[in-house]
Formats: structure tokens, C-alpha cells, sequence
């Protein structure tokens, strides 16, 4: 079965510390969403890229955080220098937008995220 | 601002009883509604899309319905299988970022 591919599963570190969390989205997916997730804030966009180019980030604190996609197999989300706040799960979604909205998305297991 | 609520927060079942869960919604132009299931430590599973207010779907023991303010998730002699997150999406016809905005979900637990 085609499924979207995250890693790390779980990632312990430092404040200060830069994290990398990498996305293989599904083969023939043209859209890939970073979200995260948080009891109290429930599912947050962060970024989302069409055909590789970021659409929107908005969601995301800029001064830290980075959303790229280097290539069509592979998206990444860094944060840097990272803080306790950014402890979260972080999910990676892909889909097939055709008529120009993606009509669903399939998400990958996420990163735990864990920041002392 | 779009914006998705969900009722009630958590949900406790016996096993055979028929319930509904609710999404209420707000959005500038309604382009599709989304129902998700969430299995700890996973991501969302999708479920259904709704488009239009009288729209239903249905898959094995869950049926969604669309009004233009809300959507139900009809759960009829759930099993313990069925535990799990409910998560209910909204995507704006006019928002061109292609934002799916969640709801809170709802935690379903079936008890056998």
C-alpha cells in the first residue's frame, strides 16, 4: 500500500538544538502538507507546497522554523534553534490536487517532538 | 475566520449502542467537509468527503450527513474496533492555500 513515510518516529533534544523531520510523500502526490499537533491546539497547518513550491506558511514562526522540498520524493521541516513550545507531533500529509484543491489527504505517522 | 467545533469531547459507547457525533462549522463558502479517524500514535485516517448540504455517505457502520451548518457521524452498533479519534475538516472554496482547518475531535471508547 502507497503511504506517506516519516522520520524520525521520535526525536529527544536540547533547547537550542536543530531538528530536521523528513517526509517521503506518496509517489504521483502533487501537494504535501506539514501539520502540527498539540492537546491543547488540536491539528495546525504550518506549510503546504503544490508541485513543490510553498503556497503557504503562514502558520509557522519564521524566524525558526523552515519548510523545503528539495525534490518531489522528499519534503523537510527544520527548526532552529528549537525550544520547549515546539514539543508537539508533527505530521506530514500528501495529496492529489487535480482541479487545483487537494480532495484528501493521506498523512504519514508523525514525529514525536520532544524539546528540554 | 473559518472555524470547526466538535461535540461532545469524549464519548463512551457499549458496545451495540447507536450514537452521533457532531461537527458544527463556519466557513466562507463550504468547498468539501472531511471526516478523519485517528488511531493513537498515528496519523488521520481519511473517512468521507461531504460537498453539499443533503450529501450522505456511507461505509460499513459509520454514515455522514451535511447540513449547511453541520455534519453528523452516525456510528450504528459500534464495536470496540471503532475506539478511536474523530476528527471533522473544512475546506474553504475561496481559500486558494488549500488550508484544511480540524476540529478538536471527538474520542470515541466502545466498551465491550
Amino acid at each position: 500500500d502507497a503511504r506517506v513515510t516519516q522520520t524520525p518516529r521520535h526525536k529527544v533534544t536540547e533547547m537550542g538544538q536543530e531538528v530536521t523531520m523528513r517526509c517521503q510523500p506518496i509517489l504521483g502526490h502533487n501537494t504535501v502538507f506539514w501539520y502540527r499537533q498539540t492537546m491543547m491546539q488540536g491539528l495546525e497547518l504550518l506549510a503546504y507546497f503544490r508541485n513543490r513550491a510553498p503556497l503557504d506558511d503562514s502558520g509557522m514562526p519564521k524566524d525558526r522554523f523552515s519548510a523545503e522540498m528539495p525534490d518531489a520524493t522528499l519534503a523537510t521541516l527544520k527548526i532552529q534553534p528549537s525550544e520547549p513550545r515546539d514539543s508537539a507531533v508533527y505530521f506530514c500529509a500528501s495529496g492529489l490536487g487535480i482541479t487545483g484543491f487537494s480532495e484528501k489527504l493521506f498523512f504519514g505517522s508523525g514525529t514525536q517532538l520532544s524539546v528540554l | 475566520e473559518d472555524q470547526v467545533t466538535q461535540s461532545p469531547e469524549a464519548l463512551r459507547l457499549q458496545e451495540g449502542e447507536s450514537s452521533s457525533l457532531n461537527c458544527s462549522y463556519t466557513v466562507s463558502g463550504l468547498r468539501g467537509l472531511f471526516w478523519y479517524r485517528q488511531d493513537p500514535g498515528k496519523g488521520p485516517e481519511f473517512l468521507f468527503t461531504l460537498y453539499s448540504a443533503g450529501e450522505e455517505k456511507e461505509k460499513e457502520r459509520l454514515k455522514a450527513t451535511l447540513t449547511k451548518k453541520e455534519s453528523f457521524l452516525h456510528i450504528t452498533a459500534p464495536k470496540p474496533e471503532d475506539s478511536a479519534t474523530y476528527l471533522c475538516a473544512v475546506q474553504a472554496r475561496a481559500d486558494y492555500g488549500q488550508n484544511f482547518v480540524f476540529g478538536p475531535g471527538t474520542r470515541l471508547s466502545v466498551l465491550p
